[in-house]
């Protein structure tokens, strides 16, 4: 089982509607996790960070659900430039081995149509 | 100018062949990492360094090796390539003064290898 899990999609999402995603992480001793953005063949750019209260960021809201270990992100009033891959990552158990090492999932892909 | 510049862009080569991918940083960052792409597999890390004198292997080290000559320049070698390490790869670095949670890694541009 991959540590880190994402469904691929695509999510066709129309403009102006709200998606919605989740990603699961296998470690329950992770401490901290990530939504990163990542446009065709370009390199992947932070979006937001998820905090345990959950977070919001503009139209993006991240949630954090440690007793079902995933973490979601929610995209309201889509736009055609919201059309990207997004990654998930966690980071490990807070030892001097895994301090920065994150483990990606393999994104999800996000289509938004006009 | 981009912070995080990588080279080649892209670069195709043969099996057998020993290539250098080579990744340079302004941003002052003492952490800098290896990755590759795969589809269908997200990002994989291949190595790690926290800081010059430190080198570490990530998940999948096996058939590549670094330099870490500078704070600023950390280079990945394929010794002898082979097919299957055809693949999108991508340099981060990250701060270590920021906070270890909530740690950014800021990614290179990539470099697009094909071994045929």
């Amino acid at each position: 089982r991959k540590e880190v899990e994402q469904d691929p999609g695509p999510f066709n999402v129309p403009e102006g509607a709200t998606v919605a995603f989740n990603c699961t992480y296998s470690n329950s001793a992770s401490q901290s996790f990530f939504w990163y953005r990542q446009d065709c063949r370009k390199e992947p750019k932070l979006l937001m960070s998820v905090y345990s209260s959950g977070n919001e960021d503009g139209r993006f809201t991240a949630q954090l659900n440690r007793a079902s270990q995933y973490i979601s992100l929610l995209i309201r009033d889509s736009k055609l430039s919201d059309s990207a891959t997004y990654l998930c990552a966690v980071l490990g158990i807070m030892t001097t081995d895994s301090w920065g090492k994150l483990q990606f999932g393999a994104g999800t892909q996000v289509v938004v149509t006009p | 100018d981009a912070d995080v510049t990588q080279t080649p862009r892209n670069r195709i080569t043969k099996t057998g062949k020993r290539i250098m991918l080579e990744c340079s940083q302004t941003k002052g960052h003492d952490r800098m990492y290896w990755y590759r792409q795969d589809p269908g597999l997200g990002l994989r890390l291949i190595y790690y360094s926290f800081d010059v004198k430190d080198i570490n292997k990530g998940e999948i080290s096996d058939g590549y090796s670094v330099s870490r000559q500078a704070q600023a320049k950390f280079s990945l070698s394929l010794e002898s390539a082979i097919p299957n390490q055809t693949a999108l790869y991508f340099c981060a670095t990250s701060d270590p003064r920021d906070s270890d949670i909530y740690n950014e890694q800021f990614f290179g541009p990539g470099t697009r290898l094909t071994v045929l």
